[in-house]
């Protein structure tokens, strides 16, 4: 079945760039349809939705976070992958891949499908 | 975009029924049945339990079960078992500008 794994640093430097990436097993990410997502949760806290990127390469982005944040696909290693310029402590947190339909799928406008998560700690 | 708005916390005892809310604006939960539900224990990612306001997912118990009203939302888990005890937040897609957003979330104890 379809599986999601994030990977990255655990640990960036204040006013860097986080990098991560989310390999997906057991499918194609250039699935009709579905949308690839990154949401953040820092701890003790809840979800924030930072972006999708549909499958075809459409980019959709947090207001919020637009500025600084960079989705993209990289088809031929079936990954996708994040970038968030500037950071700061404010940006610790766990980010989780995960998997999101549309209308035109069988789990409708949901993410179904989620990574378990890497802990990044922006520290100097 | 500002979060969904969800009680903290709410809590009942075993075989009993709770009930979540989850307020928006007509731009998010008003505007598109596209609201979803994710049930969360510590540690652990978050698991799609409601999706399209009253959809279930293959696997999911009939005793998780959703509805909307105008900008509210809400999850009802029935028959709480102590399996249920756990973090719940809802989402929903809010307009190609701003697209999805997740409720503050509600912890559900068992009590």
């Amino acid at each position: 079945q379809l599986q999601l794994q994030e990977s990255g640093p655990g640990l960036v430097k204040p006013s860097e760039t986080l990098s991560l990436t989310c390999t997906v097993t057991g499918g194609s990410i250039i699935s009709s349809g579905y949308y690839w997502g990154w949401i953040r949760q820092p701890p003790g806290k809840g979800l924030e939705w930072l972006g999708n990127i549909y499958y075809s390469g459409s980019t959709y982005y947090s207001p919020s976070l637009k500025s600084r944040v960079t989705i993209s696909l990289d088809t031929p290693r079936n990954q996708f992958s994040l970038r968030l310029s500037s950071v700061t402590a404010a940006d610790t947190a766990v980010y989780l891949c995960a998997r999101r339909g549309s209308s035109f799928t069988s789990v409708g406008n949901a993410f179904d499908i989620w990574g378990q998560g890497t802990m990044v700690t922006v520290s100097s | 975009q500002s979060a969904l708005t969800q009680p903290p916390s709410a809590s009942g005892s075993p075989g009993q029924s709770v009930t979540i809310s989850c307020t928006g604006t007509s731009s998010d939960v008003g505007g598109y049945n596209y609201v979803s539900w994710y049930q969360q224990h510590p540690g652990k990612a978050p698991k799609l339990m409601i999706y399209e306001v009253t959809k279930r997912p293959s696997g999911v118990p009939d005793r998780f079960s959703g509805s909307k009203s105008g900008n509210t939302a809400s999850l009802t888990v029935s028959g709480l078992q102590a399996e249920d005890e756990a973090d719940y937040y809802c989402s929903s897609y809010a307009g190609s500008n701003n697209f999805d957003v997740f409720g503050t979330g509600t912890k559900v104890a068992v009590l």
